[in-house]
């Protein structure tokens, strides 16, 4: 079983609409993340997120960008109005330990597209 | 802010030859330098990674080395084989986990040509 599921897989919208993203990690994870992938670019922080709270965040996490995490298992990205420049993928990682390495372990993404 | 610059953008190499594959960073409170390999329509997956403790770093095929003092590191990938072919992404951030997010590099497109 994978250690991150993402919903949906794709998700088309309408510019000005809401769009929530969810993330549902396997076991329980300290440390949260939400990076996005422009077509053919690099991937890019957007926001970490820790206890319930967000730990950091990049200038890409402006106002219309919110995450939670509202029952203890699913981590939402929730983009308020979308724009047509919000069409990437999201991809959701954790922080976990493995064979006594750490890394940033990455979910299979969402992508949105913003019509 | 930390920014991380990759070359080349595209790599081909013959089946069987070495591939390499370069970083740079500006932010010296950078320590931890790992690569992601991106297959078509997946997420990243975590191939190998370095802290700034250690010059450099082997698995099997895999190597990665870092010089601190010049800001660069590198992916070697030797012996290649078809499916090696993906996107490799550097990144570099100050620990590797916790609040830190990674920044990445914009990817090399390599190529295994049969």
């Amino acid at each position: 079983e994978p250690e991150v599921t993402q919903t949906p897989s794709h998700q088309v919208t309408q510019m000005g609409q809401e769009v929530i993203l969810r993330c549902v990690p396997i076991s329980n994870h300290l440390y949260f993340y939400w990076y996005r992938q422009i077509l053919g670019q690099k991937v890019e922080f957007l926001v970490s997120f820790y206890n319930n709270e967000i730990s950091e965040k990049s200038e890409i996490f402006d106002d219309q960008f919110s995450v939670e995490r509202p029952d203890g298992s699913n981590f939402t990205l929730k983009i308020r109005s979308t724009k047509l420049e919000d069409s990437a993928m999201y991809f959701c990682a954790i922080y976990r330990t493995s064979g006594g390495a750490i890394e940033q372990f990455f979910g299979p993404g969402t992508r949105l597209t913003v019509l | 802010g930390e920014n991380v610059e990759q070359h080349p953008s595209t790599l081909s190499v013959q089946e069987g030859d070495s591939a390499v594959i370069k970083c740079t960073y500006s932010d010296s409170a950078s320590n931890y330098f790992p690569w992601y390999k991106q297959e078509l329509g997946k997420g990243p997956q975590l191939i190998i990674d370095i802290r700034s403790n250690v010059g450099e770093k082997k698995d099997q095929r895999i190597a990665v080395t870092l010089n601190k003092t010049a800001k660069h590191f590198s992916l070697h990938i030797t012996e290649t084989q078809p499916e090696d072919s993906a996107v490799y992404f550097c990144a570099a951030s100050k620990s590797g986990g916790g609040a830190d997010g990674l920044t990445f590099g914009k990817g090399t497109h390599l190529i295994i040509q049969p």
